[in-house]
């Protein structure tokens, strides 16, 4: 899987869009981008992917570059329940057995009232 | 997420002491993984299993052991425990051929080895 850059921490004012930046500078052709974030210690929860395309759903959107080096994960109207560790990921979504999602450190986003 | 539980939630034991964690899908996924989490940091691979007959290890299995009993379970045993094993332990489910290969995590285990 190609690694990921993403800042330790950010904060994000209630009601702003949370803007989460994700460097994959090592990016295959074939890999795609996944978002999942992890609320204190519960399962993570998976957020949304995306290959080339921009991507939306009812939790956020997707943005990545056209050169796929880096993506940004954006919350529209963060809420304090939005307050976790955001994890960017890189890998092949296939039915290829090994490929598996690697979580780094992550992102801590705090929603601050 | 009810849909995949785990037993224990938590478990405090000694160091030497043989350890079963378990879990459990009612999600009908043929993908089953196991995780563990050190303090401030991601989740590291300990095994996973694409189907009952088969099982893979992960990036950290050494000192770990698993059994899939069926497609619905997936166990985790430490043989012999050790302090460097307390850790918050992640069973996933996923399924294959999906467009999105999502994996939908249980509560977790918090596991201390004294």
């Amino acid at each position: 899987d190609a690694k990921t850059t993403q800042p330790t921490s950010m904060d994000c004012a209630e009601g702003r869009a949370a803007n989460l930046p994700c460097n994959h500078s090592t990016i295959s052709g074939n890999e795609y981008v996944y978002w999942y974030r992890q609320i204190h210690s519960q399962g993570p929860q998976y957020i949304i992917h995306g290959l080339k395309n921009n991507e939306t759903n009812e939790m956020a959107s997707l943005i990545i570059t056209e050169d796929r080096k880096s993506s940004t994960l954006i919350l529209p109207h963060a809420t304090l329940r939005d307050t976790a560790v955001y994890y960017c990921i890189v890998r092949v979504a296939s039915v290829n057995y090994g490929q598996n999602f690697v979580f780094g450190p992550g992102t801590r986003l705090s929603v601050l009232p | 997420d009810a849909d995949v539980t785990q037993t224990p939630r938590n478990r405090i034991t000694k160091t030497g002491k043989r350890i079963m964690l378990e879990c459990s899908q009612t999600k009908g996924h043929d993908r089953m993984y196991w995780y563990r989490q050190d303090p401030g940091l991601g989740l590291q691979l300990i095994y996973y299993s694409f189907d009952v007959k088969d099982i893979n290890k992960g990036e950290i299995s050494d000192g770990y052991s698993v059994s899939r009993q069926a497609q619905a379970k997936f166990s985790l045993s430490l043989e012999s425990a050790i302090p460097n094993q307390t850790a918050l332990y992640f069973c996933a489910t996923s399924q294959t051929g999906t467009g999105s290969d999502e994996q939908f995590f249980g509560p977790g285990t918090r596991l201390t080895v004294l």
